[in-house]
């Protein structure tokens, strides 16, 4: 089946440092990709879509320049955590559309600890 | 505003006999619905769906059930085995205004299934 490879699955760095998580769709071509986080308890939240080739769009109250979002090709995302903070850490998830038209598939999420 | 819930955060069903969770949603205008399987530090996986055209979608034990005008929609697991234990996630979506789909996740529901 459909997979999508996230990358790093956990992470630790320092306050004021910047984080890269990769998203890859391995056996399809995604144009679109999602990025969530779920904080404790809670539902997974849409922070931003990212179309290949353009701008990401961000959701309501998400730091654009905080979350960086970078999808440079049909099959790869990436989201830049820069000058992480404590309160960035999270469980961060990609997920993207495909392959059927209303299929989505998840990564495996990205466990990050600011300390 | 939480347009997506499942109200019961937990739920424990014996070994054979059926699993029932539930989801409820606010927003008249969703017209798609997924249901989705998470196990801890995994992303979630599609599980089944169905559309708003549809009060019932089945594969193989799982059923899904919509009732549009209670706005209410409901996964049976039948019969429930031990490694249908996870959270399940309820998502619902429609078009936006800006003319694309947003799914919304409830808060999941943890399924444990006894042996």
């Amino acid at each position: 089946g459909a997979v999508v490879s996230q990358h790093p699955s956990r992470v630790i760095c320092k306050s004021g440092t910047s984080v890269k998580i990769e998203c890859r769709s391995l056996d399809f071509q995604a144009t679109t990709m999602f990025w969530y986080r779920q904080f404790p308890k809670k539902s997974l939240m849409l922070m931003a879509t990212s179309n290949e080739g353009s701008k990401a769009t961000y959701e309501q109250g998400v730091e654009k320049d905080k979350f960086l979002i970078n999808h440079a090709s049909l099959t790869l995302s990436t989201l830049t955590v820069t000058s992480a903070h404590p309160e960035d850490s999270s469980f961060y998830i990609c997920s993207a559309r495909g392959p059927s038209s209303y299929g989505y598939t998840f990564g495996s999420g990205t466990r990050l600890t600011v300390v | 505003d939480q347009q997506v819930k499942q109200n019961s955060p937990s739920l424990s069903v014996q070994e054979g006999r059926i699993s029932i969770l539930n989801c409820d949603y606010t927003n008249s205008m969703f017209d798609y619905f997924l249901w989705y399987k998470k196990y801890p530090a995994e992303g979630p996986t599609f599980l089944i769906s169905i559309s708003s055209i549809k009060d019932k979608n089945e594969d193989g034990r799982f059923t899904v059930f919509l009732n549009k005008s209670a706005k209410h929609l409901s996964l049976h697991i039948v019969p429930s085995q031990p490694g249908d234990s996870a959270v399940y996630f309820c998502a619902a979506s429609g078009l936006r205004t800006s003319g694309t789909y947003k799914y919304i996740f409830g808060t999941g529901t943890r399924l444990k299934v006894l042996a």
